[in-house]
């Protein structure tokens, strides 16, 4: 199975401030069809995980723009362009190209400073 | 709306077994493949098995091979965890989640598993 790795695992933010986190995977996640199945969920305290970001950069519906991806290959990055309040959570990488199964990165958490 | 939702968790003993459902609704439950994913007590997600669209093709993870079974009724937009042999370590918050640009797009709530004595 791809091995996800994230770092950073924590990373106090001050509002309005950004916020990135890096997730490398162990192989490439380019498919032969051509997509590379790399996603990034957020899970707010108490809450399911939600789809923030699929494909690499493609933000999901009803997802702000102050969130963005970015990456290739086997190194991805998140980006929170000014983070809110709402923003404090765990974000997770997960790849879906060497199916089965999902495996997903160990958890960033985001939290206030 | 689309929605998932769990239900069928409680507390059960070790060697025990359960069974756990996800209704679905919103969109044509029998064109999507469904997963489950679970989330023990402070930890990260971890996959656990999946069903292919017509039910003809399914995974597990290692950890739960031969001991859980995933099935689907399409008539009834139901996806099942039929769980065995319980252990401590299956004690988790179970999510099903459907795939849509090979991504989890919807997941339900989640519905918690206590296993102890």
């Amino acid at each position: 199975d791809i091995v996800m790795t994230q770092t950073p695992l924590s990373s106090p933010v001050t509002l309005g401030q950004p916020a990135s986190i890096s997730c490398r995977s162990s192989q490439s996640l380019v498919h032969s069809d051509g997509n590379t199945y790399l996603s990034w969920l957020q899970q707010r305290p108490g809450q399911p995980p939600r789809l923030l970001i699929y494909k690499i950069s493609n933000r999901f519906s009803g997802v702000p723009d102050r969130f963005s991806g970015s990456g290739a290959g086997t190194d991805f990055t998140l980006k929170i362009s000014r983070v809110e309040a709402e923003d404090v959570g765990v974000y997770y990488c997960m790849q879906a190209t060497q199916f089965p199964p999902w495996t997903f990165g160990q958890g960033t958490k985001v939290e206030i400073k | 709306e689309v929605q998932l939702v769990e239900s069928g968790g409680g507390l059960v003993q070790p060697g025990g077994s359960l069974r756990l459902s996800c209704a679905a609704s919103g969109f044509t439950f029998s064109s999507y493949a469904m997963h489950w994913v679970r989330q023990a007590p402070g930890k990260g997600l971890e996959y656990v098995s999946a069903i292919s669209s017509n039910g003809g093709s399914t995974y597990y993870a290692n950890s739960v091979k031969g001991r859980f079974t995933i099935s689907r009724d399409n008539s009834k937009n139901t996806l099942y965890l039929q769980m065995g042999s319980l252990r401590a370590e299956d004690m988790a918050v179970y999510y099903c989640a459907r795939a849509g640009y090979g991504s989890p797009d919807t997941w339900g709530q989640g519905t918690l598993v206590t296993v102890s004595s």
